[in-house]
């Protein structure tokens, strides 16, 4: 089954505590995203990545870190310095091509308790 | 800065009807425009692409339109049903094709 895939689903984190979200896709794309969805709000871009080994800020950078080290692969760490982490988390991907469209994955809601 | 709008208030429809939804946006002068499913819990699914140089688009039920001029595009679902019932996001994208900009969404329940 190709897809992107998502882990966990829900997380649960303490305050003043690093945590990863993982994003695997095995489309064979080259470009892979996140995103933050709050409530009645878009979604909001924190990093993209066009080609391993190379990522850009996105609207909300602040407080995240991302790594591509493998074309299949772009975790996501929600470090202690983002004030306000508890949200739902989006993972996307596209091929190359203007305008392609984005697959994303089912979400991770990290929870800050 | 860029902005997207679409209606915050959900729209509620007999079924058989047709749902419009809109989205506006302002200092933006996107070369794509997508749109987007989006169920409770779940990540958006991609419903139409629209480039800025075509006027309107179709799908089976769906249609989009989009006014480069008005700065607006226009979201139809024809005869629609209650599986219709969703939240659908627009989405701009730029010329490079890389940064995608979405909407908040707008919900839509589809009455039987």
């Amino acid at each position: 089954d190709g897809g992107i895939t998502q882990s966990p689903k829900y997380l649960f984190r303490k305050e003043g505590q690093n945590v990863t979200l993982s994003c695997e896709q095995n489309l064979n794309h080259d470009a892979m995203y996140w995103y933050r969805q709050d409530p009645g709000q878009g979604l909001r871009l924190i990093y993209y990545s066009q080609i391993v080994n190379d990522f850009q800020k996105g609207d909300i950078a602040e407080g995240y870190s991302v790594s591509r080290e493998k074309k299949e692969s772009f975790p996501l760490t929600v470090t202690s310095a983002q004030k306000n982490p508890t949200a739902f988390y989006l993972c996307a991907s596209s091929p190359r091509g203007e305008g392609a469209e984005a697959f994303f994955g089912q979400g991770t809601r990290l929870t800050v308790v | 800065s860029q902005k997207i709008e679409q209606n915050s208030e959900a729209l509620n429809i007999q079924e058989g009807k047709t749902a419009t939804l809109t989205c506006n946006y302002t200092n933006y002068s996107p070369a794509y425009l997508q749109w987007y499913r989006q169920d409770p819990g779940r990540g958006p699914v991609f419903l139409l692409l629209i480039r800025e140089n075509e006027k309107e688009k179709r799908k089976e039920r769906l249609k989009v339109t989009f006014d480069t001029t008005l700065k607006q595009s226009l979201f139809h679902i024809t005869a629609s049903q209650p599986a219709d019932s969703a939240t659908y996001l627009c989405a701009l994208v730029d010329t490079g094709g890389f940064k995608t900009i979405f909407g908040a969404g707008t919900r839509l329940f589809v009455k039987a």
